[in-house]
């Protein structure tokens, strides 16, 4: 089955830019989500279909796609930003998440 | 607003069967892929499976033996059951709605831990 690969953790300054990376088969061909988990809360959607946002979330969090390949980038890194970040995508008719990226901001 | 809210008990003893409800407000659930996702303590998502216009299902294959996920449309809810439960079943179970490739997962429940223990 299809495998969603992320680095485990990520480490940045605060207003530095943060980059995670989703890598996989599935990502040339459909779209790819992101989404934030803070400590016991929910996971809240931060980007859809590759690039866009939900209402409500800064302009700071973009993404990108190359190839297999793509990148979640948070610029001008808060601390509130510090967080597990996952990549989703649809493999066919199922769902399926990356192993999550713990970006600590230092 | 769309709000969703997981009910169910929160100890389950080994081998027995899970059934959790949640339920929808804000939205109506004959439309959309409504969907359970799990988080066993300290690890990652994993999701569960979904049911959408109505009748549809689609189940993780790992546990698609173990799992059964069925819409109310009177209630507008929908529910999760999980079968022969196990410890490695631990975890806080997350229903959501999803929009689809194009959309993402828009909406959670806040989650439940279900603990399996005897």
């Amino acid at each position: 089955s299809s495998v969603l690969t992320q680095p485990p953790s990520v480490s940045v300054a605060p207003g530095e830019t943060a980059r995670i990376t989703c890598a996989g088969d599935t990502i040339g061909t459909q779209g790819v989500q992101w989404y934030q988990q803070r400590p016991g809360q929910a996971p809240v959607l931060v980007i859809y279909y590759f690039f866009d946002r939900p209402s409500g979330i800064p302009e700071r969090f973009s993404s990108f796609r190359s190839g297999n390949t793509a990148t979640l980038i948070i610029s001008g890194v808060e601390a509130g930003d510090e967080a597990v970040y996952y990549c989703q995508v649809w493999d066919g008719r199922t769902v399926l998440f990356g192993g999550g990226t713990m970006m600590t901001v230092l | 607003q769309v709000q969703l809210q997981e009910s169910g008990p929160g100890l389950v003893k080994p081998s027995e069967t899970l059934s959790l409800t949640c339920t929808v407000s804000g939205a109506s659930v004959s439309t959309y892929y409504w969907t359970w996702i799990r988080q066993p303590p300290g690890k990652g998502l994993e999701w569960i499976g979904n049911v959408y216009h109505g009748v549809t299902t689609n189940y993780n294959s790992s546990l698609e033996s173990r799992v059964t996920i069925s819409l109310d449309t009177s209630k507008n809810q929908f529910s999760l059951k999980l079968t022969s439960m196990t410890a490695a079943d631990t975890a806080v179970y997350y229903c959501a709605r999803d929009g689809g490739v194009y959309s993402g997962i828009d909406y959670w429940g806040q989650g439940t831990l279900v603990t399996v223990t005897s």
